[in-house]
């Protein structure tokens, strides 16, 4: 069965600092996808980026960065020089092969808050 | 560009009342899901479907019936609704194109059963 463990429940940092939030996952399936989605104070869920598991490389996207290792099944998510509008609920998620997002397993969510 | 439109987005109920939750998307996506999000325990997923007359069972499917006739829309029928079922619950929809998998999400509907 998949899983998604997201062991950090709740992190607080001083603005500016930068932080890593960590996401352990556990899957039988050989091509898989996984995800992180950010929910602020106002309760929508906001795509920040997805990464299948044949793509190991990491990736930067302005001040978020994410790290993807397959040896230890960790995709983890840094924010550099945080912001108080980082201040969410972030959520790692996983999806089964086949492409689509229909099945997502998610985590129980870490949440942020950046203080001023 | 609507997306995915939920209504209400808040209910009180009273237990053992039932309703329909009411999910809607105009990006023609084969995929539609249900999830519930409890504190403390992240989202999990109630039903799906792959395509309009097809749906299947997730994690968390007691208590809640779904139908898809169209590609549209996947409503989410709660039968006789129990204070378990207090959840904010979210909608989504996606297409099966492996360049394209991102779920996109529903704003949520606060359900609250009394």
């Amino acid at each position: 069965a998949q899983k998604v463990t997201q062991a950090q429940t709740e992190i607080s940092v001083v603005e500016k600092e930068d932080v890593t939030l960590d996401c352990v996952y556990e899957t039988r399936d050989t091509t898989y996808y996984l995800f992180w989605y950010k929910q602020p104070p106002s309760g929508e869920l906001v795509f920040l980026i997805r990464r299948n598991s044949f793509d190991e490389q990491n990736e930067i996207s302005g001040r978020y960065s994410w790290n993807f290792q397959k040896s230890t099944s960790s995709f983890n998510f840094t924010i550099t020089a945080s912001q108080v509008v980082d201040s969410a609920v972030y959520f790692c998620a996983l999806s089964e092969a086949g492409g689509g997002a229909q099945k997502l397993v998610f985590g129980q969510g870490t949440r942020l808050t950046i203080n001023p | 560009n609507a997306g995915v439109t939920q209504t209400p987005k808040f209910q009180v109920l009273k237990t053992g009342q039932s309703m329909t939750l009411q999910c809607a998307q105009d990006m023609n996506h084969e995929y539609m899901s249900w999830y519930r999000q409890d504190p403390g325990m992240g989202l999990r997923l109630i039903h799906y479907s792959v395509g309009a007359g097809i749906t299947d069972q997730g994690e968390v499917p007691n208590g809640y019936n779904v139908s898809r006739s169209t590609t549209e829309d996947f409503p989410l029928r709660l039968l006789s609704a129990a204070p378990s079922q207090t959840s904010v619950y979210f909608c989504a929809s996606s297409s099966p194109q492996a360049t394209r998998a991102e779920a996109f999400f529903g704003q949520g509907t606060r359900l609250t059963v009394v």
